[in-house]
């Protein structure tokens, strides 16, 4: 089955530094998202993104699907940004909404 | 985000108890999921629902039986648990199967232990 790679695995940023997250996947895809998951557990939807580029404040997604990556980049950074971040997509051959994560990256932003 | 609501959101239950997850979701979406999240492990997809039938059943053990009595509301029911089956219950939905449309929402979550 398709394989889903996060990297880094963890990072501790600066209050107000800038970061960029990658997800790598071995296999065409119809849907990729990214997740915020806070602290409490709470799964946030970011971005919808199977191609292209998309902003939303301070949070930009990229996805280069020819070349099977996804760039999350997050500006200025703030405390409230901690958490794992979730890449996850649904295999180009699917159509049942099954979407395979990847295990995450796990940002800290210290004051 | 109060769109799709889970309860409770804490369980505790031992091996012999037979027990109830319930998702509501409030968005008027068609499709429903329920996800596993264990300690140091990614996500795992448990069940797909689409209007009311289940899509997906991603070879989940016997002692999780889901029902999805319309298209607001999706039950995971429990019995004869083992301890690994300790983790995060997730629940999501989504307007529909596939494309923009595929976008999902999750809820909360329900913290589960067995004993």
């Amino acid at each position: 089955g398709i394989q889903v790679e996060q990297s880094p695995p963890d990072l501790i940023l600066q209050e107000g530094a800038n970061s960029t997250l990658r997800c790598n996947f071995s296999d065409s895809v119809n849907n990729l998202q990214w997740f915020h998951q806070n602290p409490w557990g709470q799964l946030i939807n970011l971005f919808y993104i199977p191609s292209g580029t998309k902003q939303n404040g301070r949070l930009s997604a990229t996805t280069v699907a020819t070349e099977r990556y996804s760039l999350l980049y997050i500006s200025s950074s703030q405390t409230t940004d901690s958490g794992v971040y979730f890449c996850a997509v649904e295999p180009g051959s699917s159509n049942t909404g099954k979407l395979i994560f990847g295990q995450g990256t796990t940002l800290q932003v210290k004051p | 985000e109060t769109g799709v609501t889970q309860t409770p959101r804490h369980l505790v239950m031992g091996m012999t108890n037979k027990k109830s997850l319930k998702c509501e979701q409030h968005l008027g979406h068609n499709a429903m999921y329920w996800y596993k999240q264990s300690a140091k492990k990614p996500l795992e997809l448990m069940f797909v629902y689409s209007l009311e039938e289940r899509v997906e059943n991603n070879s989940v053990p016997s002692r999780f039986s889901p029902e999805c009595p319309n298209s607001s509301h999706l039950f995971l029911h429990l019995h004869t648990l083992q301890p690994e089956d300790s983790a995060l219950y997730l629940c999501a939905s989504s307007q529909d199967l596939g494309g923009s449309t595929d976008t999902q929402y999750f809820g909360p979550g329900t913290r589960l232990t067995v004993l």
